[in-house]
């Protein structure tokens, strides 16, 4: 069975700081993992995904993320965190042919 | 706007009332997905359509139903509202099931049993 796991309920960075929410997974084969951002009151917005090639994939609002195989994280990133970011995160994996487990989520607060 | 539309977004239910909720997503996506989330629970996937025509369960579907009802809609009833079924649900859409273009979401319905 394939699982996700997001260590932090909570990160907090100052605005300009760099931010990074962690994320672990565990799939049979290949992953497609992904990362989602959720505002109050709203669904889930994609935010980026690996699904192959380089490790380093970029996404939406200045955010990227790192795929290590060998120790399975997908670590998201953002060199200067704004106030706007604050926000809920979700990280997600499936595996080909299957469909998407997701974490629990990791709240980024930033203060100005 | 293109996209997934719920409806409707909030509904308080009596123990024991019946409803549906609707989704419909004008994507031509394959796949389409019922998540119920709950506070310091993650999302928990209720039921999904991989395909039309195919519904199948997922983690949590005690208590739920659903209906493909064709390419662009799916449904999930309460036949029998009970307390414990108090959440914010949130209907999906993606290409294929692996959501190889990541899933999107609807903007949730938020539901209260009393």
């Amino acid at each position: 069975a394939q699982s996700v796991a997001q260590p932090e309920d909570q990160v907090n960075v100052a605005e300009g700081n760099p931010l990074t929410v962690k994320c672990t997974y565990s799939v049979s084969g290949n992953p497609y993992l992904f990362w989602y951002v959720q505002y109050p009151n709203r669904g889930l917005q994609f935010l980026l995904k690996y699904i192959t090639g380089d490790n380093l994939v970029k996404g939406s609002y200045g955010f990227e993320a790192e795929f290590n195989k060998s120790q399975t994280s997908f670590h998201l990133k953002k060199p200067s965190a704004l106030v706007s970011d604050s926000a809920l995160y979700f990280c997600a994996v499936s595996a080909y042919a299957g469909k998407s487990t997701f974490g629990d989520g990791t709240t980024l607060t930033v203060k100005p | 706007n293109a996209g997934v539309t719920q409806t409707p977004k909030f509904q308080v239910l009596k123990t024991g009332q019946s409803m549906t909720l609707q989704c419909a997503q004008d994507m031509n996506h394959n796949s389409m997905y019922w998540y119920r989330q709950d506070p310091g629970m993650g999302l928990r996937l209720i039921y999904y359509s991989a395909s039309e025509g195919t519904t199948d369960k997922g983690e949590v579907p005690n208590g739920y139903n659903v209906s493909r009802l064709n390419k662009r809609e799916f449904s999930l009833r309460l036949e029998s509202a009970a307390p414990s079924q108090t959440s914010v649900y949130f209907c999906a859409s993606s290409e294929f099931v692996t959501g190889g273009l990541g899933y999107t979401f609807g903007s949730g319905t938020r539901l209260t049993v009393v």
